[in-house]
């Protein structure tokens, strides 16, 4: 099964809307990270998140981490018709190898 | 500059086939990666590899291994492939945490 799970598994909204992402997972980790996919593309880096953190913010992106949850969100501010794209958790967990996991995540269309 | 780049980027071919995807990465990474992507976008982890220090998934059939013939290269070989092969397998590298993905080579198998 998934380590990550996202909620939603999809999202549409309207430009200049926030959107919010949230992913859960099941076992004890080093850290969480965010890629972003665009269609037929390769996985992109957004912003990691230690195991010791709780919130981080990379330009129009914050992203929160609850470890007595297990719980993640992303949120993108003044979303653009560019964000338009698959968000996916991925969770590096503790004896794995450096290995990530990832939920099954969020297809995200913000419409201009 | 490419950073993480797999070739090619379309594969298709018939049941039973042996076919393999290069994977190079010119980051200066210690870690590289194989992952499977199938139609409905999950992303699996099949192998780590860093160092000649080999991790594997062990949901991965040992009809797929990977060969790292340098530090800047980890290239997949499929043996007899099967129908349930088809999805898109990317490569990713790592130093200190996040990867850096390839473009992606969609397996089609017939």
């Amino acid at each position: 099964s998934q380590q990550g799970e996202e909620d939603p598994q999809a999202l549409s909204i309207q430009e200049g809307e926030n959107a919010t992402m949230n992913c859960s997972y099941k076992t004890s980790i080093n850290n969480l990270q965010w890629y972003r996919q665009n269609s037929g593309r390769g996985l992109v880096h957004l912003i990691l998140i230690r195991s010791n953190e709780r919130e981080k913010h990379s330009g129009r992106l914050r992203v929160t981490l609850d470890t007595s949850k297990k719980s993640s969100s992303l949120l993108i501010t003044a979303s653009r018709a560019a964000d338009t794209a698959s968000y996916f958790c991925a969770t590096d967990e503790h004896n794995a190898g450096n290995m990530l996991t990832f939920g099954g995540g969020t297809r995200l269309m913000v419409k201009p | 500059d490419t950073a993480v780049s797999q070739t090619p980027k379309y594969l298709v071919t018939q049941m039973g086939n042996d076919k393999s995807i290069k994977c190079e990465q010119n980051l200066g990474h210690d870690t590289m990666y194989w992952y499977k992507q199938d139609s409905k976008k999950f992303l699996k982890i099949m192998f780590s590899y860093n160092n000649k220090e080999l991790i594997i998934n062990e949901t991965v059939p040992n009809r797929f291994s990977p060969k790292s013939p340098d530090k800047a290269h980890l290239n997949l070989h499929i043996n007899s492939l099967e129908l349930g092969d088809s999805a898109v397998y990317f490569c990713a590298s790592s130093l200190l945490g996040e990867q850096y993905f390839g473009p992606g080579t969609r397996l089609t198998v017939t």
